[in-house]
């Protein structure tokens, strides 16, 4: 099966950039998604790459996908307080039937 | 109408009684799900309904029992549930289950608390 993994925390101030990293071992992976979780809630969905490219950009967000190494982040330029949340990263697989695999996911603070 | 509605949003039961969750889209999706996600963790995968058919039970508990009684309506039914089973239960829905990008919208989810 997929396993995703993601670093538990991260820390930045407002204003400057945030970086959160994400592993996958499934090289079959199709679809490679970010979801937002604020306390309480559900999951939102911020933004997805397919496998075939290596960049997609989305106003304040980045994705920048390396297939070869397996890794995928998500840059958030210009983090604000309203982004603390915690992010995870998501995997379908081409024999997967679009279930998602989850990452252990990262709670990013923001420090006004 | 692009999201997905769960009821209660907060449910407190013992470990004698038989409550049901509701989850509901007006979105057109036939595939549904049910997600389970404890404190500080991801969600977890429980069934997923594609057509109203259960398609896949990743081997839960035959004290939770799924429901689809329509493409817009997923219930999932509790009884003599334990206390390790309080959780945050989430839903979500796709277009479909096969082919190719098929966003999964989740959502709010159902606090669960079994006392």
């Amino acid at each position: 099966g997929e396993d995703v993994e993601q670093s538990l925390f991260l820390s930045v101030r407002e204003g400057d950039s945030s970086v959160i990293n994400c592993t996958y071992t499934d090289s079959s992976s199709t679809y490679l998604y970010w979801y937002k979780q604020e306390p309480g809630a559900g999951l939102q969905l911020l933004t997805y790459i397919f496998s075939n490219m290596d960049m997609k950009q989305d106003q304040r967000l980045t994705v920048l996908l390396n297939k070869k190494d397996k890794h995928l982040s998500l840059r958030i330029a210009d983090t604000q307080t309203g982004d603390s949340a915690i992010y995870f990263c998501a995997a379908t697989t081409q024999t997967g039937a679009n279930n998602l695999f989850f990452g252990t996911g990262t709670r990013l603070t923001v420090i006004p | 109408d692009t999201e997905v509605t769960q009821t209660p949003k907060h449910l407190v039961m013992g470990m004698t009684n038989k409550k049901s969750l509701k989850c509901e889209q007006h979105m057109g999706h036939r595939a549904m799900y049910w997600y389970k996600q404890k404190a500080k963790k991801p969600p977890e995968l429980m069934f997923v309904y594609s057509y109203e058919k259960l398609s896949i039970n990743e081997s839960v508990p035959s004290r939770f029992s799924p429901e689809c009684p329509n493409s817009s309506l997923l219930n999932l039914h509790l009884h003599a549930l334990q206390p390790e089973d309080s959780a945050l239960y989430l839903c979500a829905s796709s277009l479909t289950r096969q082919g190719s990008y098929n966003e999964q919208f989740f959502g709010p989810g159902t606090r669960l608390t079994v006392l």
